[in-house]
Parts: C-alpha cells; structure tokens; sequence
C-alpha cells in the first residue's frame, strides 16, 4: 500500500529556508485523484493545513503562509516538497507530508523541525 | 477561514461508555466535507471519517459521524481500550481548510 516518508534536517536557523522532502512508495504520485501536501503540529498543539499541490503542478496553499512558501513535485523521484524561507521560531513544529482526497488519508511519519540558533 | 469548535475540550469516560463529541462549524462546510481524525501520542492522525459520515475502510462500526447544519458530531457507541486518544474535526469544503482544536478523551 502507499506510504509516505517525509525527511529533512530537524534544526535550522532562524530566518533561514526550511526544506522538506516527501517519498511516496507503494504507488505513482502521478496516478491522479490526489493531492500531496503538508500539514503541521506545533508542539503540544493542534493542526495547522499548510498546502497542497497536484502531480501536475497545481498548488493550494494557506493564505497565511503564502508568502513563505512554495511546494514541487518531481514525478521522476515520486517525491513532492515544501520550501518555508524566513523562519522564525514559531515554525517549530513536526511537519507531516499526507495524501488527501476526501480528507487525508495517508500520513507520514513527522518530522520535527525545530527553529533555533 | 472556517473556524471549527470542538467541544469538549476533555471527554474522561470508561471503556464500554458511549462518547459523543461535537464539532461546531462557524459557516457552512461546502459538500459536506468534514472529517475526523484520531491521533495517539507520538503518532500521525489517522483518518476516520470524512464526508462528515462516510467511514473509511478498516474503522470500526463503533465509530460514526453525523451532520445537523453546521453541527458535526462524532460517536463512539462503546469505547474501547484503545480508543483512548485526541479527536480532531478538520474541514476540506473552503481553502484555507481548517482544524478543529481538539477533544482528548481520556480514562476516567
């Protein structure tokens, strides 16, 4: 069955870029009929949605995070990533790649990316 | 943005009662496109329902969801041991879609 694996690095500096990289196994990312995205958890804390993007490019993002971010899909690797710049220490959190269509259905591990000099 | 209100916040019951949890939407959640979700310490959510009362495949009958309006509620007729967990509410209908905060239900 698909699953999904997020990873990157787990410290980055304050108004640095945060990268994160999702693989999808077990089924082709262009298959269609999904979206592939992000959603976060601060610590201790609830669900924030912070965007979606189709195999073909198509992406959704949360107004408030806009302008910080931007998320690609490489259908070569059957990976999709997010790209967060200017961080601040209000974006720690653990980053959770997910599939959706009616909901998400299928999540990754997390990742816990903390913001600190 | 759709603001999600989950109520209560604390749901302490035993194994074998009946939890009822609601999530009240600030406007109308287009297509019914509400979904919950479980989340165990440590651990992803996992989806349980979406389409505000579709099951997904592999989730206990003992879980179900209802819509009344802008109410949204999740039961679970008799919890069981590992049921133990936070239930989030989460619509998908108008971007930015939104999380409900949460309802840990815990031992009592």
């Amino acid at each position: 069955q698909v699953q999904l694996q997020g990873s990157g690095p787990g410290l980055v500096t304050p108004s640095q870029t945060l990268s994160l990289t999702c693989t999808v196994s077990g089924g082709s990312i262009s298959s269609g009929g999904y979206y592939w995205g992000w959603i976060r958890q601060h610590p201790g804390k609830g669900l924030e949605w912070i965007g979606y993007i189709s195999y073909s490019g198509n992406t959704y993002y949360n107004p408030s995070l806009e302008s910080r971010i931007t998320m690609a899909v490489d259908t070569s690797e059957n990976q999709f990533s997010l790209t967060l710049t200017s961080v601040t220490a209000a974006d720690t959190a653990v980053y959770f790649c997910a599939r959706a269509s009616r909901g998400a259905d299928i999540w990754g591990q997390g990742t816990l990316v903390t913001v600190s000099s | 943005e759709i603001v999600l209100t989950q109520s209560p916040g604390t749901l302490s019951l035993s194994p074998g009662q009946r939890a009822t949890l609601s999530c009240r939407a600030s406007q109308s959640v287009s297509n019914s496109y509400l979904a919950w979700y479980q989340q165990k310490p440590g651990q992803a959510p996992r989806l349980l329902i979406y389409g505000a009362s579709s099951r997904v495949t592999g989730i206990p009958d003992r879980f179900s969801g209802s819509e009344s309006g802008t109410d949204f509620t999740l039961t679970i007729s008799r919890l069981e041991p590992e049921d133990f967990a936070v239930y989030y509410c989460h619509q998908y209908g108008s971007s930015p879609l939104t999380f409900g905060g949460g309802t840990k239900v815990e031992i009592k």
